[in-house]
């Protein structure tokens, strides 16, 4: 069974310092992963997705994060956060290996990341 | 931003209103899907249409109603909710190819309803 554990439930940076958001994954099949942005009153957005090509990958607004199967790891980093980056990410594992939408995401309880002037 | 919308935005209703919530995508997607966000739980998948037919319904009350008349709208009928069914639902689409197991899901910005 799939399972995904953000290990932070809230985490707070200064403005200009680097981020890092963790999470954890559990999973029987080549999963797809993902990252979910969501400010307040709005809906999620995709930041960026994993899907067994590159392990580094590349996200909108300068995020990035690694996969590392052998620590199940899937972090969420930025060499610099900025104001409008305060909101709640959320890390989201795929059962791939069912597809489309007979495949279900699982959502961690997100991380919701203050950014300090 | 705006590839799925989500009407209305706020709704406050009685325990014994019927109302419905509205989504529509132009995102020429074939697969939708209605989530729950409560506060301080992961969210919760209730509903999922791929081709205009439903997949899954992950034990629902059947307060909860959805329709998908066509693979660009999706409706959930509410009737004699429950105070602890105040939520943000949101509506999510997908372009469904079992062949590439393509997962991506693209988000409407959710109604914020509270019953009282």
């Amino acid at each position: 069974a799939q399972s995904v554990t953000q290990l932070d439930s809230h985490v707070s940076v200064s403005e200009g310092t680097p981020v890092l958001l963790r999470c954890n994954y559990s999973s029987s099949y080549s999963p797809s992963l993902f990252w979910y942005v969501q400010h307040p009153n709005k809906g999620l957005q995709l930041l960026l997705k994993y899907t067994s090509a590159a392990t580094l990958v590349k996200g909108i607004n300068g995020f990035e994060a690694e996969f590392k199967k052998s620590e199940t790891s899937f972090h969420l980093t930025k060499p610099s956060a900025h104001m409008s980056d305060a909101a709640e990410y959320f890390c989201v594992v795929s059962d791939s290996n069912r597809g489309g939408s007979q495949g279900n995401l699982i959502f961690g309880k997100g991380t919701k990341l203050s950014v300090k002037p | 931003e705006t590839g799925v919308t989500q009407t209305p935005r706020h709704l406050v209703m009685g325990m014994t209103n019927k109302k419905s919530l509205k989504c529509e995508q132009h995102l020429g997607h074939n697969a939708m899907y209605w989530y729950k966000q409560s506060a301080k739980k992961p969210l919760e998948l209730m509903f999922v249409y791929s081709l205009e037919e439903r997949v899954e319904n992950n034990s629902v009350p059947s307060r909860f109603s959805p329709e998908c008349p066509n693979s660009s709208h999706l409706f959930l009928h509410l009737h004699t909710l429950q105070p602890e069914d105040s939520a943000l639902y949101l509506c999510a689409s997908s372009q469904d190819d079992s062949a590439l197991h393509t997962d991506t899901q693209y988000f409407g910005p959710g109604t914020r309803l509270t019953v009282l």
